[in-house]
């Protein structure tokens, strides 16, 4: 089974600066990774995601980088901004068929305006 | 609005009673999921539906759980004889199968449970 891990529970960094969201896995059988974002009392949302076959993939502010060698993969947001406050949980997407997503625990972050 | 649906919002139950939650997924959607999420934890797998068919259930719902979707539209997640340990958000999510590219899931906001 695939096991998706967030070690940092929470992050805080100032605006405007650089956010970096760390993300292990266990297991090298999966189609994409992704990252969800979630506010309190709403359900999460998807944020962007990559393939088991690219290292990067870019999306405005958003940069998630995949390190295969490493079962590594983090999220870059650039420039942080206030609205970016909330929970972030990597999800691994299985291929074998059902598109079940095994998620990480989630890190909070917060933005000091 | 053409999002995923999902009530009640809130249930507060005693323990030992039964509670059902609904969920109306995307029009267009023909898979449909159950995650449930507890504090401090990222969603956990419960089941999910291709149209009416059940095709998976995780080791984590017990008999206790049961779910439907009987006419492969809106699913039903009844929990019966509630526990504390039951207390958790609901989500509920679908998806269109085969489309191509990342399988992201649209979640609906979830049904908070509280089992005193």
């Amino acid at each position: 089974d695939q096991q998706v891990k967030q070690n940092s529970p929470s992050l805080s960094v100032q605006e405007g600066r650089i956010s970096i969201l760390n993300c292990d896995y266990t297991n090298s059988m999966f189609d994409y990774f992704l990252w969800y974002k979630k506010y309190p009392a709403e359900g999460p949302t998807f944020l962007i995601s990559i393939s088991s076959i690219k290292d990067k993939n870019e999306d405005g502010r958003f940069t998630v980088f995949l390190n295969k060698s490493a079962k590594h993969l983090s999220l870059h947001i650039v420039p942080s901004q206030p609205g970016d406050s909330a929970v972030y949980f990597c999800a691994d997407k299985s291929n074998f068929g059902n598109e079940k997503l095994t998620f990480g625990t989630g890190t909070r972050l917060t933005i000091i305006p | 609005d053409t999002g995923v649906s999902q009530n009640p919002r809130h249930k507060i139950t005693k323990r030992g009673q039964n509670v059902t939650f609904r969920c109306d997924p995307i029009s267009e959607h023909n898979r449909l999921y159950w995650y449930r999420q507890t504090l401090g934890q990222g969603p956990e797998f419960l089941t999910y539906f291709q149209n009416e068919a059940q095709l998976e259930k995780s080791r984590l719902l017990s008999d206790r759980f049961s779910a439907e979707r009987p006419k492969g539209s809106f699913s039903t997640l009844e929990i019966q004889r509630t526990e504390q340990g039951d207390s958790a958000m609901y989500l509920c999510a679908s998806s269109e199968t085969g489309e191509i590219g990342t399988g992201e899931l649209f979640f609906g906001e979830g049904s908070r449970l509280t089992v005193l």
